[in-house]
């Protein structure tokens, strides 16, 4: 298995514009993650999924976040208008069952100028 | 407010040296204890997993819980360079989302 696929590994932005990230969990798992990690406050979860369902989505920080995973093998987080303060490196995980370890992508590293 | 408490760094170990790496969580109600490391400039990657009272060892790496303290560890046997990372300490409850630590930066000198 090729492990959780993001895309794009990195992305510049002008303050204000729409940016969507893209995540490909492993084939099998159940649970996908969202996860935001800065020096400041670590990481810290989003939003996750089980199922294609949303579970919980009380870490979005504001109504400019949003996730979908309209299939098993895909999910969006998309940030629309982006704030310079969104700059963060962005994580998608997958699991299975929830009970085990998770498995990380290689994360989208977002700075918003 | 469930959280998981590491002191951030940076701990610095001579190599062959054993690195002692801590946790502290705030669920009593947590079942699942993991350890990450993660390089600079990339993902997280799990390393050990624990879930009873006790130590698991696995080649280098032993974890330690004690949950009656709320206390998990990891030691690190004849550290080596290629142990500079930093450890995330991620503890979850059943199959709630793992709520992790800021990590530890462990720096071993050759």
């Amino acid at each position: 298995d090729a492990g959780v696929i993001q895309s794009p590994r990195h992305e510049v932005t002008e303050m204000g514009q729409e940016v969507t990230l893209r995540c490909k969990p492993i084939s099998g798992h159940d649970y996908l993650f969202w996860y935001r990690q800065t020096m400041m406050r670590g990481l810290e979860l989003l939003i996750y999924f089980n199922n294609n369902v949303p579970i919980d989505d009380s870490g979005m920080p504001e109504d400019r976040f949003s996730a979908k995973m309209p299939n098993a093998s895909f999910s969006t987080l998309k940030i629309q208008p982006s704030e310079p303060r969104d700059s963060a490196v962005y994580f998608c995980a997958s699991s299975l069952e929830g009970v085990y370890g998770y498995t990380f992508g290689s994360g989208t590293r977002l700075t918003v100028v | 407010q469930k959280e998981v408490e590491q002191n951030s760094g940076p701990l610095s170990v001579p190599e062959g040296a054993i690195a002692s790496l801590n946790c502290t969580y705030s669920d009593r109600g947590s079942q699942s204890f993991f350890w990450y490391r993660q390089y600079s400039g990339k993902s997280p990657e799990l390393i050990m997993s624990i879930y009873s009272n006790g130590d698991k060892e696995d080649g280098r790496f032993t974890a330690q819980l004690n949950k009656a303290s709320q206390y998990v560890s990891l030691l690190i046997r004849d550290s080596q360079p290629s142990d500079s990372a930093t450890y995330l300490c991620a503890v979850n409850e059943g199959n709630t989302p793992l709520v992790f630590g800021k990590g530890t930066r462990l720096s071993v000198i050759a």
